[in-house]
């Protein structure tokens, strides 16, 4: 069975670093085609990819972002790593990770986190 | 504001068919994949169509998918009031080095 979970802080203040980390089971990140993408979702308000790292190491970022994101992996232990720089309230959201089989679904999401809000206050 | 253009609502009556359109560019649905995503209220998203018209094992021949230019519809037939829920499409966009999402369609089940 393939799960995702999104770990990290509930709460952040203005200015500083976010550090999210998505723990996944099922599926391995140095298998071929295999990527996770971080997804985010304001309250009330539509779906903002973020970013994408694949089973080869390609790293894939929003272009209205990418100077603020940063994304690993430890294959070791499964994870996936968000850093998010220089915090605003507008990036108040519930954060997703995904998964993405390139070799079956292209670039759809097929599996997703249950989500980790985070709100960004003073 | 969206990439892909959707219509905020949509609704029908149980047993109707109803279509949500997704209007994109050249840069993302007329040259790329469109996905589409279903989300209850409360929960994360679920992969309904891939690759224009595919669909995910255990998802239902009720939901179909379909592409023309740089536009394209999700048809739901046989509505069900558990159809109640957000509609997302989704495709890969060259400007934005990623997929872009639409604004989303809520659909009523009346």
């Amino acid at each position: 069975q393939v799960t995702l979970r999104e770990s990290g802080p509930a709460l952040v203040k203005p200015t500083q670093t976010l550090t999210l980390t998505c723990t996944f089971s099922g599926f391995s990140l140095t298998t071929s085609g295999m990527c996770v993408s971080w997804i985010r979702q304001p309250p009330g308000k539509a779906l903002e990819w973020l970013a994408r790292i694949d089973w080869d190491g390609d790293k894939h970022h929003s272009a209205s972002l990418k100077t603020r994101l940063t994304i690993s992996k430890d294959t070791s232990k499964n994870q996936v790593v968000l850093i998010l720089t220089n915090m605003d309230p507008v990036d108040t959201a519930t954060y997703y990770c995904a998964r993405t089989v390139t070799t079956v679904t292209n670039d759809g999401f097929d599996i997703w986190g249950q989500g980790t809000m985070v709100t960004v206050s003073s | 504001q969206s990439v892909l253009t959707q219509p905020p609502s949509a609704s029908g009556t149980p047993g109707q068919r109803v279509t949500i359109s997704c209007s994109g560019s050249s840069s993302n649905i007329g040259s790329k994949f469109v996905y589409w995503y279903r989300q209850l209220p409360g929960t994360a998203p679920k992969l309904l169509i891939y690759e224009d018209n595919r669909r995910p094992s255990g998802v239902p021949d009720r939901f179909s998918g379909s592409k023309s230019g740089t536009s394209a519809s999700l048809a739901i037939s046989g509505l069900r009031s558990e159809d109640e829920a957000d509609y997302y499409c989704a495709a890969w966009d060259a400007r934005l080095s990623g997929p872009a999402f639409g604004g989303g369609t809520k659909l009523t089940v009346l």
